[in-house]
């Protein structure tokens, strides 16, 4: 079955240091893979994509995320959080051949000062 | 552009009530969604159109709601009657080829 997991319902994080978030999903097709963060009383946000090419791919607010094939993973990542890095972060995965995402639980992100 | 637009962002109804949340998806994209977010559940995918047409209406909870999509740049989102568990945040997103969704700022729902 199709699924994305985020094993981590929050993550509390200093200000100043770095940040890995988990994402691994199961799917049968080559991926589309999205990161989308979620301000507190906001709409989601795309962060960053990957389709194809460079595994490593670079986002919006400093955030970047590594697609690893053979683990199944997408881990988002940041070398220096700040405090409006507080919010809620989303993985999801799609294909090419339909339009419709399957969305992770997603992480709380707590800032600590 | 101005994005996905949602309206009314905020509606608070009694239970037995219609309730209609409408959104206007970005101007050229093929694909649109309605998404409901709750605590217990989380993000859940209702239904999506392509084209002006449903596609996967599986999401959608009960008879009581209903989607239409009449033109490219507006569709509703009815909940009749409604009932207090169908408080919510409800988000409509658009999408370009290739899948990224592109969210609105979300109808908060309360039914009391």
């Amino acid at each position: 079955a199709q699924s994305v997991t985020q094993p981590d319902i929050h993550i509390t994080v200093s200000e100043g240091a770095s940040l890995e978030l988990r994402c691994n999903y199961s799917y049968g097709a080559t991926p589309y893979l999205f990161w989308y963060v979620q301000s507190p009383g906001q709409g989601l946000q795309l962060l960053l994509k990957y389709f194809s090419g460079d595994t490593l791919v670079q986002g919006i607010k400093g955030f970047e995320a590594e697609f690893k094939r053979s683990q199944s993973s997408f881990n988002l990542r940041k070398p220096s959080v700040h405090w409006s890095d507080a919010a809620e972060y989303f993985c999801a995965v799609g294909a090419s051949s339909n339009y419709q995402l399957i969305w992770g639980a997603g992480t709380k992100l707590i800032i600590k000062p | 552009d101005a994005g996905v637009i949602q309206s009314p962002r905020h509606e608070v109804t009694e239970m037995g009530q219609e309730v209609t949340l409408r959104c206007k998806p970005i101007s050229g994209h093929d694909y649109l969604f309605w998404y409901r977010q709750t605590m217990m559940r989380g993000l859940e995918l209702l239904i999506y159109f392509n084209n002006n047409v449903p596609i996967d209406d599986s999401g959608m909870p009960e008879d009581r709601f209903s989607a239409k999509m009449p033109n490219a740049s507006f569709s509703t989102l009815k909940i009749q009657p409604s009932e207090p568990r169908d408080s919510a945040v409800y988000f409509c997103a658009s999408s370009v080829p290739g899948g990224t969704q592109y969210f609105g700022p979300g109808t908060r729902l309360l039914v009391l």
